[in-house]
């Protein structure tokens, strides 16, 4: 079992607003990550973080931020939301290294801005 | 680059029918090689995996094939229960570490019908 948890599961917004995607592992693992999912898309790596105060941009350009104040929590903020941020936020933490590396995926936040 | 093809779906079969889902990759290096599952409402998790040619992933009744040869992953399984619906990601490695170095496919959705 898991223990990774997102929140909301399911987010519909207007356009300009402030939105937070929550993230917590008790895991206890150091590396963690947000992946965007676009219908029929493949899954793409926006952010990841190697541990507390670490944060980094993944392949997938994204004008979303992440922090890392906290071992457990890896929290994914919108500024100001827009149309185009419609899509599906997945959260993921890993344990390992190399080809031992295990990820372990949170059940997703569907994000929907009008 | 690096990169996954998938079988587009969505797949229906009837109970006990044969399952192939296809999966197909490139890769700058020598890649491991993994097939994610994600049932309704959970979060991604490993299926199985392969790291080098020939070696062969299973579990659940699922297996899978490392064909270097025709770069290829294919998932299978010889009697689907409805258990089974989900979405099934095939996805690689390449490197040792790192998050930059995942790449999933689209995903490709399963319904097995009674």
């Amino acid at each position: 079992e898991a223990d990774i948890y997102q929140t909301p599961r399911y987010l519909v917004i207007g356009t300009g607003k402030k939105i937070t995607l929550e993230c917590s592992q008790t895991m206890g693992h150091d590396k963690m990550y947000w992946y965007q999912q676009d219908p029929g898309m493949e899954l793409h790596l926006i952010h990841y973080s190697y541990g507390v105060n670490s944060t980094e941009k993944g392949d997938l350009s994204s004008e979303s931020t992440v922090s890392r104040i906290r071992t457990e929590h890896f929290p994914l903020t919108l500024e100001s939301a827009r149309p185009s941020h419609t899509s599906q936020y997945l959260c993921a933490s890993s344990e390992g290294w190399g080809i031992g590396e295990k990820l372990f995926f949170g059940s997703g936040t569907q994000l929907s801005v009008l | 680059g690096n990169s996954v093809t998938q079988m587009e779906g969505p797949v229906t079969l009837s109970e006990e029918a044969f399952l192939t889902i296809n999966c197909t990759y490139t890769a700058t290096g020598y890649p491991s090689l993994f097939w994610y599952v994600q049932y309704p409402g959970e979060g991604l998790q490993l299926l199985l995996k392969a790291t080098k040619a020939d070696d062969k992933g299973s579990n659940k009744g699922f297996e899978a094939t490392y064909r270097k040869e025709t770069t290829s992953f294919h998932l299978e399984k010889g009697s689907v229960q409805v258990s089974d619906s989900a979405v099934y990601f095939c996805a690689l490695r390449v490197g040792g570490t790192g998050a930059n170095n995942l790449f999933f496919g689209t995903g490709t959705r399963l319904t097995v019908i009674p």
